[in-house]
């Protein structure tokens, strides 16, 4: 079975400081896609940044990078210089690359930033 | 450029009851995935849609079904409401399926439709 495990239900951080958001997940499959998304009050689920299996390198896009650990199946988010707007849920996802079209979602873990 | 559209925005219906939910792709996509999200849980897949046929299905059971129309927009309907299908339905739609290649297409989400079952 796949699955995605989010272990932090709720997290706060102040203003202009670093998180860490944690993910591990669970494939038999070798190549398969990361995310993470975010999900604002308004519900619009937003792709944050996403990282293909086969790349070594982390993805960064900003203030946004994650931590890839292939052998252990952890994907952690880390979001840097936090802003009021970064206050959301924030999802891990993976999907294969084997022909299959779902994405698997963890539970997700709400960031609240404090001013 | 408009994003992926869902209608309506919010729906209360009884246990029995029948529901249609539509979405409209982002322009230039030709499919559309669903997924249920319950309150305090990531979406799960219901099912995928592309060239009018369902591609993959999700652990759900025949009360739900769908369609895809020439345009590419589509419908979720669900028969036989139970108090358990209460959730958040998003639609998301990308170019093309993930292909068995390996290569992805990235899904973009609409902002839902919240169904309420009394």
């Amino acid at each position: 079975a796949q699955t995605v495990t989010q272990s932090q239900p709720e997290m706060s951080v102040q203003e202009a400081e670093t998180v860490t958001l944690s993910c591990t997940y669970d494939t038999s499959e070798s190549n398969y896609y990361l995310f993470w998304y975010k999900q604002p009050p308004s519900r619009q689920m937003i792709l944050v940044i996403r990282q293909e299996a086969y790349k070594q390198q982390n993805a960064t896009e900003n203030r946004f990078s994650v931590n890839f650990q292939k052998a252990a199946k952890s994907f952690s988010l880390k979001i840097s210089d936090s802003q009021l707007g970064d206050t959301a849920m924030y999802f891990c996802a993976f999907i294969t690359g084997a022909g299959s079209y779902q994405l698997t979602f963890g539970k997700g873990t709400k960031l609240s930033v404090i001013p | 450029d408009a994003g992926v559209t869902q209608s309506p925005t919010h729906l209360i219906k009884t246990r029995g009851q029948q529901v249609t939910l539509r979405c409209s792709p982002k322009s230039g996509h030709d499919t559309v995935s669903w997924y249920q999200q319950a309150l305090g849980q990531g979406p799960q897949f219901i099912f995928q849609y592309y060239e009018e046929e369902e591609r993959q299905r999700g652990n759900f059971p025949d009360r739900f079904s769908g369609h895809q129309f020439p345009n590419y927009s589509s419908e979720l309907n669900v028969n036989a409401l139970l108090l358990g299908d209460s959730a958040l339905y998003l639609c998301a739609s990308s170019l093309g399926p993930a292909s068995g290649d390996g290569s992805y297409n990235e899904q973009f989400f609409g902002p839902g439709t919240r169904l309420t079952v009394l």
